[in-house]
């Protein structure tokens, strides 16, 4: 069966980075895209960005872009995020979803707090 | 960038009831390219429909979504308890970005 198992909860201060992987099984790795999708605490979902599993291409989210870098493992089937600098309004679940147009599975999330 | 919105914020109904969510485009999502996800509280969001009107591996036939270039619906025939919960909208066209309407809550009346 499909699953995607993101890392544990993180604490970091403000101006510091971030880095949250996602680790796949139960398909083929390089068939798919992985999106990055956040949710701050009583809010929506905010799609971050995308990278392709086959070529490691990418697209951001205008908002983020300088600041985060999307890259994949094909040996260990394992997708990263990297949010530099961070501030407290980057504070929300993290999410890593299968990508082939509509996100069909999801992580469980990472829940990152920025806070000094 | 194409904006979502959907509509009600809140849907207040019971269950049996019918439910019907709206989600409008600022330009016209090609090839139907909208998809609607469930999330519920604590939990990742969960593929309720994609093509604006295919329904996802498992998904009861309850659901079922239609519309077309700016307009979309989501509509669920005979609400059940654990169906309660939050409703987005989605756009994966040909170009970046994706964006997400920013959501219905469906409650217990």
């Amino acid at each position: 069966q499909v699953q995607l198992v993101q890392s544990g909860a993180e604490v970091k201060k403000p101006g510091a980075s971030v880095k949250v992987s996602c680790k796949a099984s139960g398909y083929t790795f390089t068939s798919y895209g992985i999106s990055w999708v956040r949710q701050a605490p009583g809010q929506g979902l905010e799609w971050m960005g995308w990278i392709s599993a086959y070529n490691g291409n990418t697209n951001y989210a205008q908002k983020l872009q300088g600041r985060v870098t999307m890259t994949t493992d094909t040996s260990t089937s394992t997708a990263y995020m990297e949010l530099r600098s961070l501030r407290s309004d980057d504070t929300a679940v993290y999410y890593c979803a299968r990508d082939k147009g509509p996100k069909d599975y999801w992580g469980q999330g990472t829940l990152v707090t920025v806070s000094s | 960038e194409i904006v979502l919105t959907q509509s009600p914020g809140t849907l207040s109904l019971s269950p049996g009831e019918r439910a019907t969510l709206s989600c409008r485009a600022s330009q016209s999502v090609s090839s139907s390219y909208l998809a609607w996800y469930q999330q519920k509280p604590g939990q990742a969001p969960r593929l309720l429909i994609y093509g604006a009107s295919s329904r996802a591996t498992g998904i009861p036939d309850r659901f079922s979504g239609s519309g077309s270039g700016t307009d979309f619906t989501l509509t669920i025939s005979r609400l059940e308890p654990e169906d309660f919960a939050v409703y987005y909208c989605q756009q994966y066209g040909s170009s970046p970005p994706d964006t997400f309407g920013q959501g219905t809550k469906l409650e217990i009346k």
